[in-house]
């Protein structure tokens, strides 16, 4: 089935450098991109999401770029500090009547990022 | 201020119990979800609710059963004949819509068996 995936499970990254996370998605009707931030016993936390119409979004220190063409999706952290390690995640909702499904989501597996000091 | 509210924090399981995770939210959304999250892994859609008194089925509601009474509620029970349910258990809320916007997560139920 078409689905979310991650290349890397596992990023260490040295504090001050910048982070780059990937994202390859198969479903060619996904529009709309989120990427959330878990950290250890809680929720994912919203980070920064996209629509397909764009492919640059920015936030505070996150850079999210969307290649259509290849069905890519990757974060980027700028400055990485300590705080940042944490379980990362992107997720798709695909293109729906508004009244079918509701805003559902698939996620993927999820990167690990570990900021080294 | 607004959020999710998932309690309880930690809870406990015997063979054969039933248990109910609550989730309450006042971000006024209409829409809210349930997921499970096994160690080390991503996040499974158990039920998903639209609209007050209507809810549908995601990719893993065997074993689950949930109501919606109220636009701020949620709760999942899970019953006697989910034989694996040692999980993290999330619930979400979103807006509905033609703008759509990100699922918001409360910080979640660990439950485990006795």
């Amino acid at each position: 089935g078409e689905s979310v995936g991650l290349h890397l499970p596992t990023l260490s990254v040295q504090e001050g450098d910048n982070s780059i996370i990937n994202c390859a998605y198969s479903n060619s009707a996904s529009d709309y991109f989120i990427w959330y931030k878990q950290e250890s016993g809680k929720g994912p936390q919203f980070i920064i999401d996209i629509r397909s119409n764009m492919d640059k979004r920015q936030g505070q220190r996150v850079t999210v770029l969307l290649n259509k063409t290849v069905k890519h999706l990757s974060l980027q952290i700028a400055a990485t500090q300590p705080g940042d390690s944490a379980v990362y995640f992107c997720a798709e909702n695909p293109r729906r009547l508004i009244k079918a499904a509701g805003n559902k989501l698939t996620f993927g597996g999820g990167t690990r990022v570990l900021v080294k000091p | 201020d607004g959020g999710i509210t998932q309690s309880p924090k930690y809870l406990f399981r015997k063979e054969g119990q039933n248990v109910t995770l609550s989730c309450e939210q006042n971000l006024n959304h209409d829409a809210m979800y349930w997921y499970r999250q096994d160690p080390g892994q991503g996040l499974r859609l158990i039920y998903y609710s639209q609209i007050v008194n209507d809810f549908q089925k995601g990719d893993i509601a065997e074993g689950y059963s949930v109501s919606r009474e109220k636009k701020e509620s949620f709760p999942l029970t899970v019953t006697s004949a989910q034989k694996n349910p040692t999980a993290f258990y999330l619930c979400a809320s979103s807006i509905l819509g033609g703008t759509r916007g990100p699922q918001h997560f409360g910080d979640g139920t660990r439950l485990s068996i006795l």
